[in-house]
C-alpha cells in the first residue's frame, strides 16, 4: 500500500513468551524506525537505524532488542514483556540526505500488541 | 531536551469553518517542524512541514506559521471537511529524525 509493510497486525503474548515484529520497507530508504504509540504517548521514538548502524535510545528497556539485517529489513524482538507493552508498534522509514537530515517518514500500519 | 506541547486536545468545528493547532517547543536548536495526520486505525502521514527560516507555508487548505522568537507554531485548516477529522501531531527536530520529538496529538471532529 505505502510501501512499508509490518507483521503481524495483531499479536497477542504472554509475559514469557518469546516473539519477534517485522518491517519491510521496498522505498529504497537508507534509515528505518520504531515507534511505540499508546494513549499516555502518543509517537515515542523507540530506535533508529541510520545506514543500518543503530542510534542507541537508552530509555528503552532491554526486554526490546532491534534488528537490522540489510536497509529493507527491520525486526523487533520481545521477551518477558510486560502488560505495560501494550501499544501500537509503529515502523518507519526515510531518506537520509549526506546531512543526515531526513524529512518525510513514511510510516506501516503498525502491529497492535497485547501483554496479558 | 526537547518538549513539544500541543493545545488543544480534541477539537470540534462545523463543516467550512476553520480549525487551529498550536504547539510549543522548548528547544531553541529546532528547526524543522512537520505535521503528521493520522487517520482512525491508519498511519500517520506528513501533510505538511516547515523549516526554520521561512515563517509561514501554505498547501490548498493547510498552512503552518512559526515563531521562532516565541518557540511556536500553528496549523491552520480552512473550510474543513469530514474527511480532515483525524488526530494531528506536530513535532519538533533539530536536523533529524534521531531527535524528533512529537506532541500528544490534537483529535479534530468535523461536524457535517
Amino acid at each position: 500500500e505505502t510501501g512499508v509493510t509490518q507483521t503481524p497486525r495483531h499479536l497477542v503474548m504472554g509475559m514469557t513468551n518469546k516473539k519477534s515484529l517485522k518491517c519491510e520497507q521496498h522505498l529504497g530508504h537508507n534509515a528505518m524506525y520504531w515507534y511505540k504509540q499508546s494513549a499516555k504517548k502518543p509517537l515515542e521514538l523507540m530506535f533508529v537505524y541510520s545506514l543500518e548502524e543503530r542510534v542507541e535510545n537508552n530509555s528503552v528497556p532491554s526486554r526490546f532488542s532491534p534488528e537490522c539485517p540489510n536497509s529493507s529489513h527491520l525486526f523487533l524482538h520481545l521477551h518477558t514483556l510486560q502488560p505495560e507493552d501494550s501499544a501500537l508498534y509503529l515502523c518507519a522509514s526515510s531518506q537520509e540526505d549526506s546531512d543526515g537530515f531526513t524529512e518525510k517518514l513514511f510510516f506501516g500500519s503498525g502491529t497492535q500488541l497485547s501483554v496479558l | 531536551g526537547e518538549n513539544v506541547e500541543q493545545h488543544p486536545s480534541t477539537l470540534s468545528v462545523q463543516e467550512g469553518d476553520s480549525a487551529v493547532i498550536k504547539c510549543t517547543y522548548s528547544d531553541s536548536a529546532s528547526n524543522y517542524f512537520p505535521w503528521y495526520k493520522q487517520e482512525l486505525g491508519k498511519r500517520p502521514q506528513l501533510i505538511i512541514d516547515i523549516r526554520s527560516n521561512v515563517g509561514e507555508k501554505k498547501d490548498q487548505r493547510i498552512a503552518v506559521t512559526l515563531n521562532k522568537t516565541a518557540k511556536h507554531f500553528s496549523l491552520h485548516i480552512t473550510e474543513t471537511q469530514p474527511e480532515d477529522s483525524a488526530v494531528y501531531f506536530c513535532a519538533a527536530s533539530e536536523t533529524s529524525y534521531d531527535k524528533v520529538i512529537f506532541g500528544p496529538g490534537t483529535s479534530l471532529s468535523v461536524i457535517p
